[in-house]
């Protein structure tokens, strides 16, 4: 199994739509959670960081649930340049991050 | 306050060739990952500097190796260079904040091409 698992899509969504995304863990001392956004041949830019009593930063809320190891994205009211490459990372417990990335979620949205 | 930066941008190198990136990272930032992207993939970790020690790795071969600098910048060292190490090497940094895990901000990548 793997450490980090996101199903790739993609993910084929209009305009205006509600999109969730999730990311499921095996390692349960991990500790830290992030979502980052990568556009096409670009670096990943951090979206936003996972807190265990959940957050909302704009259309964008991520949720955490430890008992079942998994993160989630929702998208609300989807733009079109929100169409990018979602990746899930997952850092193990320690002073020294032990990072994982998920393989990335495709979202497209469609006009 | 200059990001992550990276060099070069793009390389191009034959079978069994030795390369050097570097990479220096974001103001404050005291640690640097190097990640190994191939296309379609998710970025795959392959070691972190702190204090200019490699601290942890990732499940790479030792053709991989690197080293960091006094002032926390980083190189990333690959020999004997295969037609699979072809990919966008990442580097990122952040910091160690009471030991606990701080998110990372990426540098624009280095684009390696093995012919």
């Amino acid at each position: 199994r793997k450490e980090v698992e996101q199903d790739p899509g993609p993910f084929n969504v209009p305009e205006g739509a509600t999109v969730a995304f999730n990311c499921t863990y095996s390692n349960s001392a991990s500790q830290s959670f992030f979502w980052y956004r990568q556009d096409c041949r670009k670096e990943p830019k951090l979206l936003m960081s996972v807190y265990s009593s959940g957050n909302e930063d704009g259309r964008f809320t991520a949720q955490l649930n430890r008992a079942s190891q998994y993160i989630s994205l929702l998208i609300r009211d989807s733009k079109l340049s929100d169409s990018a490459t979602y990746l899930c990372v997952v850092i193990a417990s320690g002073g020294y991050q032990k990072v994982t990335f998920g393989i990335g979620t495709k979202l497209q949205v469609i006009p | 306050d200059a990001g992550v930066t990276q060099s070069p941008t793009h390389l191009i190198k034959t079978r069994g060739q030795q390369v050097t990136l570097r990479c220096s990272p974001k103001s404050g930032h005291d640690t640097v990952s190097w990640y190994q992207q191939a296309l379609g993939q998710g970025p795959q970790f392959i070691f972190q500097y702190y204090e200019e020690e490699e601290r942890q790795r990732g499940n790479f071969p030792d053709r991989f190796s690197g080293h960091q600098f006094p002032n926390y910048s980083s190189e990333l060292n690959v020999n004997a260079l295969l037609l699979g190490d072809s990919a966008l090497y990442l580097c990122a940094s952040s910091y160690v904040r009471d030991r606990f895990n701080q998110p990372q901000h990426f540098g624009d990548g280095t684009r390696l091409s093995i012919l």
